[in-house]
């Protein structure tokens, strides 16, 4: 079946480095998606990775390894805007989203 | 870059009425419409897929002839949650896909829909 692992909850501080994990398994695969969710908004997208490697986008970087069916999301210099959940997402052969449960970081001072 | 508009962002309605939920892309045509359910503290449920012009598919164990879901046109899909029930209360969010693989990516804002 498929099925996409990630943490449910991670703690946090200030101006540190957080990573969060993700494996998947799917029915074949066509990229890997994170979004972020703060509480009561709808998911806003962070990345995506289709090929092995690591995407640097500001303080946010996504890795992708399709051998080990497993990505991570690392957050650098953590603000306390960065409270939110983060969503993995994989697209199987059929481009279908396979979601996460979701990952709640909490940020303390 | 792509933006989905969502309407209503939360209503309130009476058990037993019908809410119409609409999403449309404002620049660019969405040949597919992806609606979710999402109860609170949990991740996104994939309710439907919808296709502009043909009729939608459906999750496992999502009622069709209660979610109805109409995409007449590239930019408008709509959710009609019909006989509403308090288990209906959600949060229901649309996302948007373009070109021949369809998949989405871009979210409307959600609409938070309380039945009492």
């Amino acid at each position: 079946g498929q099925n996409i692992d990630q943490p449910t909850e991670m703690t946090a501080t200030e101006g540190a480095i957080v990573q969060i994990n993700c494996t998947y398994q799917t029915s074949g695969f066509n990229g890997l998606f994170w979004y972020q969710q703060h509480a009561g908004e709808a998911p806003t997208f962070l990345s995506y990775n289709v090929l092995d490697g690591l995407e640097e986008k500001g303080r946010f970087s996504s890795f992708l390894s399709r051998s080990k069916g497993y990505s991570y999301l690392l957050l650098k210099e953590l603000q306390m805007k960065d409270s939110a959940s983060y969503l993995c997402a994989a697209a199987d052969s059929n481009y279908q989203l396979i979601w996460g449960a979701g990952t709640k970081l909490i940020i303390k001072p | 870059g792509a933006v989905v508009s969502q309407h209503p962002s939360w209503v309130i309605c009476k058990s037993g009425t019908s809410v119409k939920i609409e999403c449309r892309s404002l620049d660019f045509q969405a040949t597919t419409m992806f609606w979710y359910r999402q109860f609170p503290k949990q991740s996104l449920m994939l309710m439907a897929t919808s296709n502009e012009g043909s009729k939608a598919t459906y999750e496992q164990g999502v009622e069709k002839d209660k979610f109805l879901i109409n995409h007449a046109s590239l930019t408008l899909s709509t959710l009609t949650v019909t006989s509403a029930h308090p288990e209906d209360s959600s949060f229901y969010i649309c996302s948007a896909g373009q070109g021949e693989s369809g998949y989405g990516y871009t979210f409307g804002s959600g609409t938070r829909l309380t039945v009492v």
